[in-house]
């Protein structure tokens, strides 16, 4: 069955930078369109970031664009998220989640159990 | 601008049913969208893929008693006999060009 495993959330300091990574498996991860959306506490879904099934396209939430970097090793079935310049905001659960479709313009279909991302001083 | 409307909160009784609505912005009429449900205190699971001619995919294991609908710009998740476990938080989504959007979720309480 399709999984998704998220890590490196933590706690960080503001204006530093963190990495995540999310290990798929049970699909193949190297024909879907991949994506990270986030939750902080208390709050609703707010989609970050698509990276196409062979990473030529890829989109940014207006509040992320110039700071997170999304990417992917389709020979490690593995999508990473880098974070960089990290805000109080940014502070949430962030979630890898599979598109339905190869591209970015489609459902999310299964989502991983996410990992915590707290910045603070 | 491309935006989905949901109420924040409904409520329905055991064994009852429930319509949640999505209202998708002017001019995207046409759009498919997403439900997706979360639980309390656990991550978000795609129930279905809704799209404006009523064609639709589930999700694994989603029961029957879910089903979906629409009507112009509003988009409808339906929950017969309502359980326990249905309680929780019901977001919608949907996509365009370079963008993926939810709308803010609707609480809903089963009493």
């Amino acid at each position: 069955q399709v999984q998704l495993v998220e890590s490196g959330g933590g706690v960080v300091q503001p204006g530093r930078s963190l990495r995540l990574s999310c290990v798929a498996s049970g699909f193949t991860f190297s024909s879907y369109g991949m994506h990270w959306v986030r939750q902080a506490p208390g709050k609703g879904l707010e989609w970050v970031a698509v990276l196409s099934y062979d990473g030529s396209h890829k989109y940014y939430a207006d509040s992320v664009n110039g700071r997170f970097t999304i990417s992917r090793d389709n020979s490690k079935n593995t999508l990473y998220l880098q974070m960089n310049s990290l805000r109080p905001e940014d502070t949430a659960v962030y979630y890898c989640a599979k598109g339905l479709g190869s591209g970015g313009h489609d459902s999310l279909h299964y989502w991983g159990q996410g990992t915590l991302v707290t910045v603070s001083s | 601008q491309l935006v989905v409307t949901q109420s924040p909160s409904a409520s329905a009784s055991l064994g009852a049913s429930v319509k949640l609505t999505c209202t998708l912005s002017s001019g995207h009429n046409s759009y498919a969208i997403a439900w997706h449900q979360q639980q309390p205190e656990k991550g978000p699971r795609f129930l279905m893929k809704f799209n404006s001619d009523g064609s639709h995919i589930k999700g694994d294991g989603i029961p029957d008693r879910f089903s979906g609908s629409s009507s112009g710009a509003e988009r409808y998740l339906t929950i017969s006999s309502l359980q326990s476990e249905d309680e929780g938080d019901y977001y919608c989504q949907t996509w365009g060009t370079g963008v993926v959007v939810f709308g803010g979720g609707t609480k809903l309480t089963v009493l």
